[in-house]
């Protein structure tokens, strides 16, 4: 069955210091990857998304992701977190067969340090 | 503004209480879902309609009935509600299919059943 992993439930960083966090899907093809981003008390703001082509995405707010075909990757980094990053972020994929289904990670909360 | 309205923002209701969650999109998509979002699980997606025609309906229970009337619009009809099914309840919009349109979500609604 088709799963989206987010090992690390909590990450703390300081600010200033570089980020990155994981996720990891189970799917029999590459399928489309996303990463969304969840302020307290609101809904999910889309970061970036990989449809195909460059592996390496830019996003909004500085963040970028890499996808990593044979590790079944896409990790999202930021170089440099600023204390507005603490949110909750979730990995996302969207199905080949599926006009609709997205699967969601579990999220990692991000907490930063001042 | 997310171009998803949701209301209420919050809602307290007792288990034999009806009441309607409300959605609405001013980006001109035309899939329109609602998700589930439980503490410590991966957002559940329960309906999706597109062009007002429901195409996808995950096993949600019957006291849950979706509605849209229109495009634009979309509402849960809420009835004899279990304390389990205190959750937020996120909506959100695509163009069709999703793989090729992110998600835009509202800011939800926190729904607690007593």
């Amino acid at each position: 069955a088709q799963s989206v992993t987010q090992p690390d439930i909590h990450i703390t960083v300081s600010e200033g210091a570089s980020l990155e966090l994981r996720c990891n899907y189970s799917y029999g093809a590459t399928p489309y990857l996303f990463w969304y981003v969840q302020s307290p008390g609101q809904g999910l703001q889309l970061l970036l998304k990989y449809f195909s082509g460059d592996t390496l995405v830019q996003g909004i707010k500085g963040f970028e992701a890499e996808f990593k075909r044979s590790q079944s990757s896409f990790n999202l980094r930021k170089p440099s977190v600023h204390w507005s990053d603490a949110a909750e972020y979730f990995c996302a994929v969207g199905l080949l067969d599926s006009s609709y289904k997205l699967i969601f990670g579990s999220g990692t909360r991000l907490l930063v340090r001042p | 503004e997310t171009g998803v309205t949701q209301t209420p923002r919050h809602l307290v209701m007792g288990m034999t209480n009806k009441k309607s969650l409300k959605c609405e999109q001013h980006l001109g998509h035309n899939a329109m879902y609602w998700y589930k979002q439980s503490a410590k699980k991966p957002l559940e997606l329960m309906f999706v309609y597109s062009l007002e025609e429901r195409v996808e309906n995950n096993s949600v229970p019957s006291r849950f009935s979706p509605e849209c009337p229109n495009s634009s619009h979309l509402f849960l009809h809420l009835h004899t509600l279990q304390p389990e099914d205190s959750a937020l309840y996120l909506c959100a919009s695509s163009h069709h299919p999703v793989q090729n349109s992110p998600l835009h979500f509202g800011n939800g609604t926190r729904l607690t059943v007593t």
